[in-house]
């Protein structure tokens, strides 16, 4: 079955830190256009990054400097680790495939993970 | 940077009704890559349409996507019980590479 698990959210302090995983089983993580998404609580979706197929990277200007994209094609696994949190950067994160293949869409997604800064 | 803007904000339509959503962007768009998909509350978001018009594997016929350059249009020709959502549009082009409009909230009158 193909499938994306994300895991790591939490609650963490103004200025912390936080890795998101994101595993996946039944296709190739680094065969794809991987990304992550969020979604503030209420609100609409933002993209955050997405790491394509040759290893090139690249950020929503919000989260550039911030947060980085990588992957672990060993575990199949792609990763958001986020610094210098803000309260606004509180959401719930998905990770999301584009394709296959590239379409500019995202037809799988995992179920999502939340992440809280707060103090 | 593309803006997409969708309306209405809400529309409230009745089981059986035929539902139109809007998708405008602030310049010409792709149609091999403009995407709608359906989110439900504490769901995923889920892939209805890909390039502009090509419904993604399972979704039925019932959903239909049209349009070119700034203007596109999501179709659901008769609604049912489980088509009240929020629905988004969004697109794939030069940074930030992918954009999502606001939402359409479909409910039930």
């Amino acid at each position: 079955e193909v499938q994306l698990v994300e895991s790591g959210g939490g609650l963490v302090q103004p200025g912390g830190s936080l890795r998101l995983s994101c595993a996946a089983s039944g296709f190739t993580v680094s065969s794809n256009y991987m990304s992550w998404v969020r979604q503030a609580p209420g609100k609409g979706l933002e993209w955050v990054s997405v790491i394509y197929s040759g290893g090139s990277t690249y950020y929503a200007d919000s989260v550039k400097g911030r947060f980085t994209i990588s992957r672990d094609n060993s575990k199949n696994t792609l990763y958001l680790q986020m610094n210098s949190l803000r309260a606004e950067d509180t959401a719930v994160y998905y990770c999301a495939r584009d394709g296959p293949p590239t379409i500019g869409a995202f037809d799988i997604w995992g179920q999502g993970t939340m992440v809280t800064v707060s103090s | 940077e593309i803006v997409l803007t969708q309306s209405p904000g809400t529309l409230s339509l009745s089981p059986g009704e035929r539902a139109t959503l809007s998708c405008r962007a602030s310049q010409s768009v792709s149609s091999s890559y403009l995407a709608w998909y359906q989110q439900k509350p504490g769901q995923a978001p889920r892939l209805l349409i890909y390039g502009a018009s090509s419904r993604a594997t399972g979704i039925p016929d019932r959903f239909s996507g049209s349009g070119s350059g700034t203007d596109f249009t999501l179709t659901i020709s008769r609604l049912e019980p489980e088509d009240f959502a929020v629905y988004y549009c969004q697109q794939y082009g030069s940074s930030p590479f992918y954009t999502f409009g606001q939402g359409t909230k479909l409910e039930i009158k």
